[in-house]
C-alpha cells in the first residue's frame, strides 16, 4: 500500500510564475490536508478537502492560493504569481476517517520544496 | 499562532540515555499526536493519545497527557543515533478537522 505521494519533490519558480503541487492520498483515504512549513518552524495548516469539496480553508492566504481535490486524480495546491515569501516546504497529508468530530491520524507525504527566485 | 509549544527547543544527549520532550497547548482537544521529522524529509507519525487517555506506550516511546494542565510529554528510552530528528506535537482541536503543530524539539543523539 503506497504512502501519500507528492510531486514534484522540488520545484523552482521565478517571481510571478505559477506553482502547481500535486498530492495523491493513500488508497482508501478520502480526507486530504495541506500544510506549509517554513525553515526551522512547525507545520501550519492551510486547507482540508474531501472529494470535490473544500471543507476548511481557514489557513489559506486570501489571494493567489487555491486548492482542489477532484473526483478523479490528485489533489492540487495552486499558487499563482509566486513571490519569494512563498518559498517553503508544502506537505500533504491524508486520513481515512474523522473520529469524534476531529481529525484522526494523518499520514504525510514527503513534501514539495518550493523555491522562488 | 501555533497552539502547541514544545520544550526544549533543542536537546542533545548521549546514546543510551533517555530523552524527554514536553508540549503545551491552549484549547480543548480531541487527541494529541507526536510526529518525527528527519532533516529535509516528511513527517512520520509516532503515536496518538486521545483526550480520555493519560498514558500510552509504543516500543521505546511513552507519551503522557494531562488535560487539566494542557500538556503532554514524549519519552524516548534507550536512545539511539537513529533517533536524531525533530519531534513535533500536534493537537486535534475539538470539532476542527486539522492538526495544530508546535515549533518542534530538535533532538541530537551523540554516539
Amino acid at each position: 500500500n503506497a504512502g501519500v505521494m507528492q510531486n514534484p519533490r522540488h520545484l523552482v519558480r521565478r517571481r510571478g510564475q505559477e506553482a502547481r503541487l500535486r498530492c495523491s492520498p493513500m488508497k482508501g483515504h478520502s480526507h486530504v490536508y495541506w500544510y506549509r512549513q517554513l525553515p526551522e518552524e512547525g507545520l501550519k495548516f492551510m486547507v482540508y478537502l474531501q472529494k470535490e469539496n473544500i471543507i476548511d480553508e481557514s489557513g489559506m492566504p486570501k489571494e493567489r492560493f487555491s486548492a482542489e481535490f477532484p473526483k478523479e486524480g490528485p489533489s492540487i495546491l495552486r499558487i499563482q504569481q509566486v513571490v519569494r515569501g512563498d518559498s517553503a516546504a508544502y506537505f500533504c497529508a491524508s486520513s481515512p476517517r474523522i473520529t469524534g468530530g476531529s481529525t484522526d491520524t494523518q499520514y504525510f507525504g514527503p513534501g514539495t520544496r518550493l523555491t522562488v527566485l | 499562532s501555533q497552539q502547541g509549544e514544545e520544550d526544549p527547543q533543542a536537546l542533545s544527549i548521549q546514546e543510551g540515555e533517555n530523552a524527554t520532550m514536553n508540549c503545551s497547548y491552549k484549547t480543548s482537544i480531541n487527541n494529541l499526536q507526536w510526529y518525527r521529522q528527519n532533516s529535509g524529509r516528511g513527517l512520520v507519525h509516532l503515536i496518538l493519545i486521545r483526550s480520555n487517555e493519560r498514558e500510552k506506550h509504543s516500543g521505546r516511546l511513552r507519551v503522557t497527557l494531562d488535560t487539566s494542565k494542557k500538556s503532554s510529554s514524549l519519552l524516548i528510552t534507550a536512545s539511539r543515533a537513529a533517533d536524531t530528528a525533530s519531534y513535533f506535537c500536534a493537537t486535534a482541536p475539538r470539532g476542527a478537522q486539522k492538526l495544530v503543530f508546535g515549533q518542534g524539539t530538535r533532538l541530537t543523539i551523540n554516539p
